[in-house]
């Protein structure tokens, strides 16, 4: 499995935007990347995610890099509700769908 | 979307029993997935549910240990048996809609079990 690095924590300042940065050098073509977050003593939830050009959804926007092997997640104002495990993940449909995680970003928002 | 719900929330339980969680969905799905949390870790894939056919665990999870049971397209079982407390964890069950589809996947709440 293609595997992703992040920094092991970040802290951010409520309502200031937050980059997290997710390097995956040896992502292959059919690899899409996600992003997924955890909350505290809840299930994973999906972010969002993108193969080539830069996405954004009501959540986040994801820029991916043009060589495709970093990416990043942009939260444009942190609230403290953002504070969780940010997850990037990449995911082929040659794996039959499933995710793996990796260690993540512990992401803490201060008022 | 999916809303999932699993059964039960938590658990404490003896060592050298067995506990099956059931993990239900309201609205037919392909892919079901099992993952375990250990305490302050990331998540592991245990196995992939299929229906109709035996699940396929990943490396380092067995039958014997983890059997599945998916009856139908909404519902699936994962027992964990004859425990340790190195078992105690989240069990989070997950799906997806389709084989090789790479959209959203969606998780239910966990089961938070202690073995004592």
């Amino acid at each position: 499995d293609a595997k992703t690095t992040q920094p092991n924590s970040m802290e951010s300042n409520e309502e200031e935007p937050v980059h997290l940065p997710c390097n995956h050098s040896t992502i292959s073509g059919t690899d899409y990347i996600h992003w997924y977050r955890q909350l505290p003593s809840q299930g994973p939830e999906y972010v969002i995610h993108g193969l080539t050009s830069n996405v954004n959804n009501r959540m986040a926007s994801l820029a991916i890099a043009e060589d495709r092997k970093s990416s990043t997640l942009i939260l444009h104002r942190a609230t403290l509700r953002d504070a969780a495990v940010y997850y990037c993940i990449l995911r082929s449909y040659n794996q039959g769908g499933k995710l793996i995680f990796g260690q993540g970003t512990e992401l803490s928002v201060k008022p | 979307s999916a809303v999932i719900s699993q059964k039960p929330s938590r658990d404490i339980c003896q060592r050298g029993t067995s506990l099956t969680i059931q993990c239900q969905v309201d609205s037919q799905v392909t892919m079901m997935f099992w993952y375990r949390q250990q305490p302050g870790q990331s998540l592991t894939l245990i196995a992939t549910a299929n229906q109709g056919s035996e699940a396929t665990y990943e490396s380092g999870f067995v039958i014997d240990k983890f059997p599945i049971s998916r009856p139908n397209l909404t519902f699936s079982t994962l027992t964990v048996s004859n425990m340790s407390p190195e078992d105690s964890s989240i069990y989070l069950c997950s799906v997806g809609r389709d084989r090789g589809d790479i959209g959203e996947q969606y998780f239910g709440p966990g089961t938070r079990l202690t073995v004592t």
